[in-house]
């Protein structure tokens, strides 16, 4: 079946160090590709999708894009903050009427200053 | 758009007695809800999904008589646990879909202790 998988954290960088995160999927089909972020004792938000190949999601200095050909949609950014610390997750969005979502184990990120 | 709300945030319950949570979708009707169960520092759980005006589509390995689920109406779906027991204690979250849209949006959670 459909699959996610992660890296493991926890991640811990300095403030302005680039970030990447590893996430890879199997699935059958064309399956839309989510980051979703968890700040400490908060619910989870929406950080970014991609619905197709080669798609770019982009939110709040974030992105990740959808490769097929590797199928992975790592993120990244370019300078982390102290407010970005959270934990990341990675879902993607199977088939069928109700479009379950799959997620990968998470990821945590603390980012000192 | 698309805030969806849960109510209580957290609650703390008797062993034996049974609680009701709450998930509505403030701004937009949701045809499906999903439940979730998360464990300390660990993914999220899925326990079922909730369709309007019709019985709940359980996880394998969820006991539907003990977690029951209710979607009366497009805004509102309801988790009940039931004789509810120490190991049950967890942070329950639901999300509902936007119809037509991929992605799910998440209400802010509950915290369940059983005591």
């Amino acid at each position: 079946g459909d699959s996610v998988t992660q890296m493991e954290g926890p991640v811990t960088l300095s403030e302005e160090a680039f970030l990447t995160i590893n996430c890879t999927y199997t699935a059958t089909g064309y399956p839309s590709l989510f980051w979703y972020v968890q700040y400490p004792g908060e619910g989870l938000q929406l950080l970014l999708k991609a619905t197709k190949a080669d798609d770019k999601g982009s939110n709040k200095g974030f992105e990740a894009t959808y490769r097929k050909e590797t199928t992975s949609f790592h993120l990244e950014k370019g300078s982390v903050q102290v407010s970005d610390s959270a934990v990341y997750f990675c879902a993607l969005s199977g088939g069928g009427n109700n479009r379950k979502l799959i997620w990968g184990l998470g990821t945590s990120l603390a980012v000192n200053p | 758009g698309a805030v969806v709300s849960q109510h209580p945030s957290r609650v703390i319950c008797k062993s034996g007695t049974s609680v009701k949570i709450e998930c509505r979708s403030l701004d937009f009707q949701a045809t499906t809800m999903f439940w979730y169960r998360q464990f300390p520092k660990k993914s999220l759980m899925l326990m079922a999904t909730s369709n309007e005006g019709s019985k709940a589509t359980y996880e394998q390995g969820v006991e539907k008589d003990k977690f029951l689920i209710n979607h009366a109406s497009l805004t509102l779906s309801t988790l009940t646990v039931t004789s509810a027991h120490p190991e049950d204690s967890s942070f329950y979250i639901c999300s509902a879909r936007v119809p037509g849209v991929s992605e799910q949006y998440f209400g802010p959670g509950t915290r369940l202790t059983v005591t």
